[in-house]
């Protein structure tokens, strides 16, 4: 089984920051990995597809980048709708998430 | 607008059964993948079954493989997933995801539903 392994688990930022959020997988995956965003009591959301692909109707603020085992979602200038958890999730072989980064004020 | 209605969460016992429903809408429902990810109270996300868009091909995680079925009926626009043996770490909330597929062949979701509870206990 391929694992996903997020760092940090969470992580304090304030508005306007720059953040990065990392997931590693335990074999290659090439770039079979999305990003999702999470808000509590809410489905998740798609956000970027293909490490780097970014989802219709997402700011730009986002971004991804990645390829084999290593991936980043930086988030350019945090704003307040981005404090919520993010899951990273591969989808080369069968489908395996990271355990979540939640990002909170600080 | 994509839509997906789940429904059939329930508190049961350990060893019994329940049957999900995800009533879909908005898009070509007998064009699209489907899967279930489930969710324990205040923990990560885990898949646990896919089914092609036709249906021939039905995909589980080991955690559920024998004792769940996923299903579809693409005359109703409706998923299913028949939870036999329930186990207490089977308490989740269940999300139906409308699911896209590249050429890894495998599955990621795009659109999710706002999910059902599922509490095994006695």
């Amino acid at each position: 089984d391929i694992q996903m392994t997020q760092s940090p688990s969470s992580l304090s930022a304030s508005v306007g920051d720059r953040v990065t959020i990392t997931c590693r997988a335990s074999q290659s995956i090439n770039a079979w990995l999305v990003w999702y965003q999470q808000k509590p009591g809410k489905a998740p959301k798609l956000l970027i597809s293909k490490a780097s692909r970014l989802e219709s109707g997402v700011p730009s603020r986002f971004s991804g980048s990645g390829f084999g085992t290593e991936f980043t979602l930086t988030i350019s200038s945090l704003q307040p709708d981005d404090f919520a958890t993010y899951y990273c999730q591969q989808y080369s072989r069968y489908s395996t998430f990271g355990q979540g980064t939640k990002l909170d004020i600080k | 607008e994509v839509q997906l209605l789940e429904s059939g969460g329930a508190l049961v016992q350990p060893g019994g059964s329940l049957r999900l429903s995800c009533a879909a809408s908005g898009f070509i429902f007998s064009n699209s993948a489907m899967s279930w990810v489930r969710q324990a109270p205040g923990k990560g996300l885990e898949w646990v079954s896919t089914i092609t868009y036709s249906g021939s091909g039905t995909y589980y995680a080991d955690s559920v493989k024998g004792r769940f079925t996923i299903s579809r009926d693409n005359s109703k626009n409706t998923l299913y997933l028949q939870m036999n043996s329930l186990r207490a770490e089977d308490t989740a909330g269940y999300y139906c995801a409308q699911s896209r597929v590249e050429s890894s062949g495998w599955y990621y979701f795009d659109s999710w539903g706002q999910g059902t509870l599922v509490t095994v206990s006695s």
